[in-house]
């Protein structure tokens, strides 16, 4: 069954940094691209950012782009996602999901992890 | 950017047909995914590729997408789909790679 864990969330206050991770199994990590979407409370969902199964494509929204890194340890199978510069407005909850393919660019999200909640305050 | 329109809101009877639709620019030329989210969980895919269903989701589930709308239709609606509702595209000229619509709450009377 695949399984996907996020952890790392919590209280920061502006400016600050968090690194979530997300624990994957019961599949070959490396084989699959990974995302991360996030929920701010109340909202819908908001696209975050993808990788592709090898870590060389990486792609974000514009939203976070230059202030938050995806990244991943296939060895470890385990997707990171490093959030510099907090800001109020990225309190959310923080989903990881898997892509059915190896290259990001198409696809469905499917599982989803329980995700991981991020608030950014003083 | 590219934008996915859904209605805030639709509301139906147990046993009727709900209809939750997703409008965007010729939205025929791309692949819908559909997810279901209920209060405090995670979403759940119910139908990736414009139709297809993933297993374990019931036959009741099933999409088309044409022109500027796709639609996803739930049939003999039952109190446990009550949920909100979202569609997905991927749009390489966005500025978000990956575009949600703004979700509907399925509401059964």
């Amino acid at each position: 069954e695949v399984q996907l864990l996020e952890s790392g969330g919590g209280l920061v206050q502006p400016g600050g940094s968090l690194r979530l991770s997300c624990a994957a199994s019961g599949f070959t990590f490396s084989s699959y691209a990974m995302s991360w979407v996030r929920q701010a409370p109340g909202k819908g969902l908001e696209w975050v950012s993808a990788i592709s199964g090898s870590g060389g494509s990486t792609y974000y929204a514009d939203s976070v782009k230059g202030r938050f890194t995806i990244s991943r340890d296939n060895s470890k199978n385990t997707l990171y996602l490093q959030m510099n510069s907090l800001r109020a407005e990225d309190t959310a909850v923080y989903y990881c999901a898997n892509l059915p393919i190896a290259v990001a660019g198409t696809g469905w999200f499917d599982p989803w992890g329980q995700g991981t909640l991020v608030t950014v305050s003083s | 950017s590219y934008v996915l329109t859904q209605p805030p809101s639709v509301s139906v009877a147990p046993g009727q047909t709900a209809r939750i639709t997703c409008g965007g620019n010729n939205i025929g030329s791309k692949s819908v995914h559909w997810y279901q989210q209920k209060p405090g969980q995670a979403p759940v895919l119910v139908v990736y590729d414009d139709s297809d269903r993933p297993s374990g989701i019931p036959e009741r589930f099933s999409g088309s997408n044409s022109g500027n709308t796709a639609t996803l239709t739930i049939s003999r609606v039952e109190a446990g789909d009550e949920a909100d509702y979202y569609c997905q595209v991927w749009d390489s000229s966005s500025d978000h790679f990956v575009v949600f619509g703004g979700g509907t709450k399925l509401t059964v009377l």
